[in-house]
Parts: structure tokens; C-alpha cells; sequence
């Protein structure tokens, strides 16, 4: 069935280190892909998206990846700071809407 | 505008009464969806909404579970008896397509003990 597969479940960095964050689906359709960052205890917020007729897009420290031929897509976090600590999830548009991944939490410590 | 709104933040209840959670969703926005978030399994998308018509409700997880949009500002999620398993997050988002962001609500916490 329709699928989002992210790795890794949990990631620790140091700050200033870099943090990349790895998504796998299912679904050749699939043509947009966001990412969201959740605190703890708030709801997941959008932070960026890439759909399928673009490569790569950049915003400030953050910038995410998409190989359509792969079927993989990735979020990448440099400099990192502690506010940077969250969970992170992927998500590719499907049948049924967006289809999330597991979830990353990252730690990132001073 | 405020967001999507969802009411109660949080619920505690006994296992076998109805709960009712409510969302109103970013005017303009013509899809809304309710998930359902726990440890164990992440995310889930339980309906969605085109319009007040719901288009998707396979991830509804049983019988007693039910949602309703009876207009473009108001949507609830039912559920019916509740159950200790039920505690979760349930989220409620909107967009204005499947294929765009999603604007998520601050979610109900709710404990079935």
C-alpha cells in the first residue's frame, strides 16, 4: 500500500553540526513533498516543501533534496542550534492526501 | 485569521462515554482533515473533507468512531463508546488542496481511563 519510510527514528548532533534526515515512498504519483517540524507538545508546522519538477530548494539553514527517479527525498539542517531540537516528518502526497513518515527526533546539543 | 481551531485541548473521560472533539478550519480552505497521532503509530490520517463531503474515511478504525462537517467552518469527530486505547492526539488540519501544506490545529489530548 502507500508508503513513507524515514530514517532515522532519532538523530543526535552537536551544534553547529550538520543534521540530514532521509524519506523513501511508494508512490510514483507522488508530486509534492513537505516537511514539518513538531515541537514538543504543539502541533507539526509546515517548514518546507519541494514539488516533483524541482531537485532541490534552499531556505536559510535548511534545504531538502528529491530524487524522483529513486523514489527518495531528504531534509538537510546545517549549523544546527538547540531550537532546531524537535521531531521532524516527511510527507508525499498520495491517493488519500499526504501520507507521513515515522518521524525523526532530533537532539541537538549545546 | 486565527488558525485552525480545535476545542477541547484536552479530554479525560471514562472508558464507555462519548466524546466529541470540534474543529473549525481556516476559512477559504476547502479540505479538512483529522489525524489521529500516538507513539506507536505516528500519524494517522482517520477522514478527510472536500467541501463538508466526506471523501475518505478508511482510516476510521472502527464503527465507533464517526465525523461530520455539516458546514465550511465546523467539523467533529465522534467517538462512541470511547475506549482506553483511543487516548491519543487528534489533530485537525486544513488546506486548500490534498497536494498542499497543511495548516494543523493544536490538536485534543484525550485520555479514555
Amino acid at each position: 500500500g502507500e508508503n513513507v519510510e524515514q530514517h532515522p527514528s532519532t538523530l543526535s548532533v552537536q551544534e553547529g553540526d550538520s543534521a540530514v534526515i532521509k524519506c523513501t515512498y511508494s508512490d510514483s504519483a507522488s508530486n509534492y513533498f513537505p516537511w514539518y517540524k513538531q515541537e514538543l507538545g504543539k502541533r507539526p508546522q509546515l517548514i518546507i516543501d519541494i514539488r516533483s519538477n524541482v531537485g532541490e530548494k534552499k531556505d536559510q539553514r535548511i534545504a531538502v533534496t528529491l530524487n524522483k527517479t529513486a523514489k527518495h527525498f531528504s531534509l538537510h539542517i546545517t549549523e544546527t542550534q538547540p531550537e532546531d531540537s524537535a521531531v521532524y516528518f516527511c510527507a508525499a502526497s498520495m491517493q488519500s492526501g499526504l501520507t507521513f513518515g515515522g518521524g525523526t527526533r532530533l537532539m541537538v546539543k549545546p | 485569521d486565527a488558525g485552525v481551531i480545535q476545542s477541547p485541548r484536552h479530554e479525560v473521560t471514562e472508558m464507555g462515554q462519548e466524546v466529541t472533539l470540534r474543529c473549525k478550519p481556516i476559512s477559504g480552505h476547502d479540505y479538512l482533515f483529522w489525524y489521529r497521532q500516538t507513539m506507536m503509530r505516528g500519524l494517522e490520517l482517520l477522514i478527510y473533507f472536500n467541501n463538508n463531503v466526506p471523501i475518505d474515511d478508511s482510516g476510521m478504525p472502527e464503527d465507533r468512531f464517526s465525523a461530520k462537517m455539516p458546514n465550511a467552518s465546523f467539523s467533529t469527530l465522534k467517538i462512541q463508546p470511547s475506549e482506553p486505547r483511543d487516548s491519543a492526539v487528534y489533530f485537525c488540519a486544513s488546506s486548500f488542496s490534498p497536494f498542499y501544506g497543511y495548516t494543523f490545529g493544536s490538536g485534543t489530548r484525550l485520555t479514555v481511563v
